[in-house]
């Protein structure tokens, strides 16, 4: 079980650039979400995807597409990177108990090691 | 917006006494928290949690405290450890709501 896995660890991007960082788990979990991790800012919200075919805006989504076409793997694409999208970015997931209308997703929510993306 | 607040950036204990983490927020529509912890070049792992309708949640050494009318929690660690330090955030939302918000961590170091 290799959990929730980032690639690349680290990344350097020039001002319009573009590129997608991945994200897969294999603990058949429907729920996955992007985070960027600011100094002094914690932990933010991009997407998330309640399921495969279903993503939805979270706190910070401009400059971000995700798409999620199987249950394992959950993408986030950069279309024109800016200096402001450096930052630490962490893909998680969990179980969703919910039924029919989503309720949240369970204590449990696994976090991958981050991907440290600098755009100059 | 920060929603969620952590004014500590960092706190130092000696082993074996209490670490007091603290959390404040702001929005009243907040009724599920967690505190997550982090180690250095590792992603977040989830600690503990408590809902909008217990005042107290405890897990070993772990407990956290909520006091809805000042709207704030905080996070007990008793004994503390070495192995304890860490960068530790606390996170809020709204049952049925994705959008989870965090605080900015707070760093914890104890000292052998």
């Amino acid at each position: 079980n290799a959990g929730v896995t980032q690639t690349p660890k680290f990344q350097v991007l020039k001002t319009g650039q573009s590129m997608t960082l991945q994200c897969a788990q294999d603990m058949n979990h429907e729920y996955m979400s992007w985070y960027r991790q600011d100094p002094g800012m914690g932990l933010r919200l991009i997407h998330y995807s309640v399921g495969a075919g279903i993503t939805d805006q979270g706190e910070v989504p401009n400059g971000y597409n995700v798409s999620r076409s199987t249950t394992e793997d959950f993408p986030l694409r950069l279309l024109s990177a800016a200096p402001s999208q450096t930052s630490v970015y962490f893909c998680a997931s969990s179980s969703n108990p919910g039924q029919g209308a989503f309720s949240y997703p369970t204590d449990t929510q696994y976090f991958g090691p981050g991907t440290r993306l600098t755009v100059l | 917006d920060q929603q969620v607040k952590q004014n500590s950036p960092s706190l130092s204990v000696q082993e074996g006494r209490i670490s007091i983490l603290n959390c404040d927020y702001t929005n009243s529509m907040f009724d599920y928290f967690l505190w997550y912890k982090k180690y250095p070049a590792e992603g977040p792992t989830f600690l503990i949690s408590i809902s909008s309708i217990k005042d107290k949640n405890e897990d070993g050494r772990f407990t956290v405290f909520l006091n809805k009318s000042a709207k704030h929690l905080s996070l007990h660690i008793v004994p503390s450890q070495p192995g304890d330090s860490a960068v530790y955030f606390c996170a809020a939302k709204v049952y049925n709501n994705n959008d989870m918000r965090f605080g900015a961590g707070t760093r914890l170091t104890v000292k052998p």
